[in-house]
């Protein structure tokens, strides 16, 4: 079955740019007309969506992050990654990858999550 | 911005007994073109990413023990857990999706639920 896992620093500084790939394992990213978003959960919160990619490349962003947003697809390797720039600590949180299936417009299948941390 | 506002914020109820999470959405998610309400509902275990356990307000996933059924249209919608189990124990959470831009997938603050 399809899995996702979720890769990238644990620590990154104030203003610099936090970079994650989720790698997609048991299936094409490329089928299935699925969407394919970043989640984050700050430490003891709830969850907030930052923005899909389907596999052609067309994204969407959640307005509150979209100016710092960038979220790639890497078809060849099956993966998918988030850029998200001028972090502060405000940024600290779990991160997760998870798979939106057409029509249904919310995520069945959810990589493990990554910790980031903002600090110096 | 929609928003939607889950109650209670927390939850005990006793092992076989009925448990039941409410979610309000600031603005309807009932699509008239298909009659469908794009509201889901998540189970969160402590370390663990969220489970999809409800889809379209009432489907139940691939999976998910019957004991779970979602209710509700347009606004107001519920998760009910008929009879607790101990492995239920988790938060809670429910999610919209709003097609009309902005395009946004919204949460709930969430739901924690405990055995009395």
């Amino acid at each position: 079955q399809v899995q996702l896992q979720e890769s990238g620093p644990g620590l990154v500084k104030p203003s610099q740019t936090l970079s994650l790939t989720c790698t997609v394992s048991g299936g094409s990213i490329s089928s299935g007309g699925y969407y394919w978003s970043w989640i984050r959960q700050h430490p003891g919160k709830g969850l907030e969506w930052i923005g899909y990619i389907y596999y052609s490349g067309s994204t969407y962003y959640n307005p509150s992050l979209k100016s710092r947003v960038t979220i790639s697809v890497d078809t060849s390797k099956n993966q998918f990654s988030l850029k998200l720039s001028s972090v502060t600590a405000a940024d600290t949180a779990v991160y997760y990858c998870a798979r939106d299936p057409p029509g249904i417009d919310a995520f069945d299948i959810w990589g493990q999550g990554t910790m980031v941390t903002v600090s110096s | 911005d929609i928003v939607m506002t889950q109650s209670p914020d927390s939850l005990a109820v006793s092992l076989g007994e009925r448990a039941t999470i409410n979610c309000k959405s600031s603005q309807s998610v009932l699509y008239s073109s298909n009659n469908k309400n794009y509201l889901a509902w998540y189970q969160q275990k402590p370390g663990q990413p969220p489970k999809l356990l409800i889809y379209w307000a009432s489907t139940r996933e691939s999976g998910v023990p019957d004991r779970f059924s979602g209710s509700g249209s347009g606004t107001d919608f519920t998760l009910t857990i008929s009879s607790l189990q101990a492995e239920d124990v988790a938060v809670y959470y429910c999610q919209q999706y709003y097609s009309t831009p902005p395009e946004m997938y919204t949460f709930g603050q969430g739901t924690k639920l405990e055995i009395k």
